[in-house]
């Protein structure tokens, strides 16, 4: 069983829709990031969570801690949106687990 | 600022040969992380460094690969002897303790 679980694997939405992507672990953690991987491209870091929400445009992450569980949001998807979002979660002792990611279609 | 430069961009690479993936952190940063994402897989964990320190290399085949991040100049993946199965992505991330975790751009190898 992976320590980061994250649902759904696939997601395909309409250009405009609101978006729910979840993350939930199993460990105890100091820090959750959520990361954005184009196709073929590198990976960014959308935020850094460890506790409460975050805001940046339309992207929200939230985490409530005591159920282990985050979630990234976007609001007003748009065809740009389309790539895999990856929860990590960073463990005492720095060592970071990864979700399985997220690949989001954003149809125009 | 720069951000984590990885080179090569990409590699390639005959079986058997070595491959060596370089890796400088963000300027102040000194905790080195190695991941490696396979074709239509997750990123996977390799090796945990900080300067002149292995400090987690659970995710690291136990032959043929190793990792280091000397006091001065970038982290090295080496991996000696490559075959086919080898070929992936290798992303280089860096971060200063609880901070956001910056990744390079990736080495893609490629074994032929």
């Amino acid at each position: 069983k992976n320590e980061v679980e994250q649902s759904p694997q696939n997601l395909t939405a309409q250009e405009g829709e609101f978006i729910t992507i979840n993350c939930s672990y199993s460990v105890g953690i100091s820090a959750l990031h959520w990361l954005q991987q184009h196709p073929g491209g590198g990976i960014v870091s959308l935020f850094m969570l460890s506790s409460g929400k975050k805001k940046h445009g339309r992207l929200i992450a939230t985490i409530n801690i005591q159920e282990k569980h985050s979630s990234l949001h976007i609001t007003a998807s748009h065809p740009r949106d389309s790539a895999v979002y990856i929860c990590a979660v960073l463990r005492t002792g720095n060592q970071f687990y990864f979700g399985t990611g997220t690949s989001l279609t954003v149809i125009p | 600022n720069a951000g984590v430069m990885q080179n090569p961009r990409h590699l390639v690479r005959r079986r058997g040969q070595e491959a060596r993936l370089r890796c400088s952190p963000m300027k102040g940063h000194s905790h080195v992380y190695w991941y490696r994402q396979l074709p239509e897989e997750g990123l996977k964990f390799m090796v945990y460094l900080q300067k002149e320190n292995i400090i987690d290399e659970s995710g690291m085949p136990k032959e043929r690969f190793s990792a280091e991040f000397p006091k001065e100049g970038p982290s090295i993946l080496r991996i000696q002897q490559v075959v086919r199965g080898d070929s992936a992505a290798y992303f280089c991330a860096s971060s200063q303790g609880i901070s956001p975790l910056h990744f390079g751009n990736g080495t893609r190898l490629t074994v032929t």
